[in-house]
């Protein structure tokens, strides 16, 4: 299985809810990535676990929350966010968080829209 | 700081016909990757091919290949035989260092003309 989904593919939310975006792979992979794309945009990297520890957050705001309960899962938390945060959320993982291991797969995301 | 640059934000090419994509890098790293990862619209990114800085034999999948010039620090994609299929924004990506954060260039968007 060389497969990384995420669900829900699609998401509508109001400033005011909480949702959560749900990330799974069974490779094996210990490190694993959140990444936010605007259209016609690289992908900018919001989230980095290893080993299932938060190694790198890029001052992302505190309404995106992320967590990872276990080897194969990664969640972000979403609450209050602003109609800016709009966008194609991508989840991807790595065999580990070191050099040699830096292909990343990634999944299909899920297109958030805030209104 | 490591930099990536795609300099050509469009390209077309003829079904079956040959293109190059250019990107060109920065990295004060000895030790790093590069990548080509294509995008097709609405679908998953993927991995199209990975070339380490300290091998110097270009990388080739298939119908794809780069020329790395690493002096140059120059990473192109050259796509032959284009298909139908290939149409995607292509992106450039690089990775090495303390952080080894994968760190894309803006894109280029190739267009696959019948």
């Amino acid at each position: 299985d060389t497969e990384v989904t995420q669900t829900p593919k699609h998401l509508v939310m109001g400033m005011t809810n909480k949702k959560s975006l749900k990330c799974e792979q069974h490779m094996g992979h210990r490190a694993m990535y959140w990444y936010k794309q605007k259209a016609k945009k690289p992908p900018e990297l919001m989230f980095v676990y290893s080993y299932e520890k938060l190694s790198i957050n890029e001052s992302v705001p505190s309404r995106f929350s992320p967590e990872c309960p276990n080897s194969s899962l990664l969640n972000l938390h979403l609450h209050a966010l602003q109609p800016e945060d709009s966008a194609l959320y991508l989840c991807a993982s790595s065999q580990a968080w070191a050099i040699q291991y830096n292909e990343q797969f990634f999944g299909p995301g899920t297109r958030l829209t805030v209104l | 700081a490591q930099t990536v640059t795609q300099s050509q934000p469009e390209m077309s090419v003829q079904e079956a016909e040959t293109v190059t994509l250019s990107c060109t890098y920065d990295t004060s790293e000895s030790d790093y990757y590069l990548f080509w990862y294509k995008q097709p619209p609405s679908r998953q990114m993927i991995l199209v091919i990975r070339q380490e800085a300290y091998k110097q034999q270009n990388a080739t999948e298939n119908r794809f290949s780069v020329n790395f010039q690493k002096a140059a620090k120059s990473f192109s994609l050259k796509i032959s035989d284009s298909q139908l299929g290939d149409a995607a924004m292509y992106f450039c990506a690089n990775s090495g260092g303390a952080t080894n954060k994968l760190i894309f260039g803006t894109g280029t968007l190739l267009a696959v003309q019948p």
